[in-house]
């Protein structure tokens, strides 16, 4: 149990386009869902926080208008990237915490490699 | 507030001795604590939490931690390193209430071994 996905599992793009990232509980539900991104051989740090049905919380230093973020369902939340720039290829990992199981846990989904050319 | 520090930020061992990876955290509140194994391009799996029970955790593939509050460790130890636990160790720490449950990330350990 406790699995959450991500789609695509990478993407290539150009300069100025967007860029949509999903997340998923596959068997549970979950009002809040996290974004984290992970640049080359360094720990993840935390984007945003992302809960169901209203406006996702962003980090300090963190582009609301660059990185939107939709949590439209108990199982789903986007990612998007918009007018991407080279600087923004990262992996990015979004985690989900299950509304019935500990609070303090999060399950995590596989990552998402962005690059853009 | 609350801070994860992870001492080494490699680790090599030879395949069959003990692993010890070491984790220092503080945190304001009773905090739960963490360790997940990322291998390369891939997310992070729980290896074994603690929250509040008993302050030896027993984990999968044979990792185990220790929770010690008068040294604010959880180092993670193995007894015997396997070619396949060559990843990357993550300590994360949360708060056991308020703050939203955020994790932080301590800055990781590259565990490299050798045959």
């Amino acid at each position: 149990g406790a699995v959450v996905s991500q789609h695509p599992s990478w993407v290539i793009c150009k300069s100025g386009t967007s860029v949509k990232i999903e997340c998923r509980s596959l068997d549970f539900q979950a009002t809040t869902m996290f974004w984290y991104r992970q640049f080359p051989k360094q720990s993840l740090m935390l984007m945003a926080t992302s809960n169901e049905g209203s406006k996702a919380t962003y980090e300090q230093g963190v582009e609301k208008d660059k990185f939107l973020i939709n949590h439209a369902s108990l199982t789903l939340s986007t990612l998007t990237v918009t007018s991407a720039h080279p600087e923004d290829s990262s992996f990015y990992i979004c985690s989900a915490r299950d509304l019935a199981g500990d609070d303090n846990e999060q399950f995590f989904g596989p990552g998402t490699r962005l690059t853009v050319l | 507030a609350q801070s994860v520090t992870q001492l080494d930020s490699h680790v090599s061992v030879s395949e069959g001795t003990p692993v010890l990876l070491r984790c220092n955290y503080s945190s304001s509140y009773s905090p739960s604590l963490f360790w997940y194994v990322q291998h390369p391009n891939k997310g992070l799996q729980l290896l074994l939490k603690y929250t509040s029970a008993a302050t030896l955790v027993k984990g999968i593939n044979g990792f185990e931690a220790e929770f010690k509050k008068s040294e604010t460790s959880f180092h993670l130890t193995k007894p015997s390193a396997h070619m396949s636990d060559a990843a990357e160790y993550f300590c994360v720490v949360s708060p056991s209430i308020g703050a939203g449950n955020m994790l932080t990330f301590g800055g990781g350990t590259r565990l490299m071994v050798k045959p």
